[in-house]
């Protein structure tokens, strides 16, 4: 079985200012991938950031960068320059495709951006 | 490019009655996903489809909870008798077929269901 955990329920951040989200996770495979999704109160979850496991390098989608522990078994997102519309839930989620197909995902972390 | 489109967004009902929800996935997508999300929590799988086969279901209380993608595009997710523990967002989402999936799933946006 497959576990991911998000040990902060919630953050908040200043606007313009730096935030990091963390999340770690458990898995028997050694191929899968690694996500953050952003659902907005009362809208449809999207993805934020993709880490596929076999790449050493730390993705970056503009103002969000991952850090990827892959011995620690470690995955935050770190949210650059943030901005009102960042204010969401954030899920940390696990998909492994060898066979099980399965995406897990974390309790989630509610974000605040202070104006 | 349409995305995921459920219905109905909100539904309000007695315990014991029956509910359904319906999902149509982005065009093209051959693998269909239903899941749970309680309040402050994230969602969890109760079925994912490949074309028409449910190839994982063990996560669906079979008991009240039933499922069915018969032509392989749209979904029905159906609860009967719904129990107040039912109340929660069912999320539909979908992703290109098993060989070329890399485990992005696109969501609509939810059918949020609550029981008196």
């Amino acid at each position: 079985a497959q576990t991911v955990t998000q040990s902060q329920p919630e953050m908040s951040v200043q606007e313009a200012e730096t935030v990091t989200l963390s999340c770690t996770y458990d898995t028997s495979e050694s191929d899968y991938y690694l996500f953050w999704y952003k659902q907005p109160p009362s809208r449809q979850m999207i993805l934020v950031i993709r880490q596929e496991a076999y790449k050493q390098q730390n993705a970056t989608e503009n103002r969000f960068s991952v850090n990827f522990q892959k011995a620690a078994k470690s995955f935050s997102l770190k949210i650059s320059d943030s901005q009102l519309g960042d204010a969401a839930m954030y899920f940390c989620a696990l998909y492994s495709g060898a066979g099980s197909y399965q995406l897990t995902f974390g309790k989630g972390t509610k974000l605040s951006v202070i104006p | 490019e349409a995305g995921v489109v459920q219905s109905p967004r909100y539904k309000i009902i007695e315990k014991k009655q029956p509910v359904a929800f319906w999902c149509n996935p982005i065009s093209g997508h051959n693998t269909l996903y239903w899941y749970l999300q309680n309040l402050g929590q994230g969602p969890e799988l109760l079925i994912r489809y490949e074309n028409e086969e449910a190839v994982d279901d063990s996560q669906l209380p079979k008991d009240r909870f039933s499922a069915e993608r018969l032509k392989g595009v749209d979904s029905t997710l159906k609860i009967q008798p719904a129990e107040l523990g039912d109340s929660a967002v069912y999320l539909c989402a979908s992703s290109p077929g098993q060989g070329a999936n890399t485990g992005e799933l696109f969501f609509g946006e939810g059918s949020r269901l609550t029981v008196l």
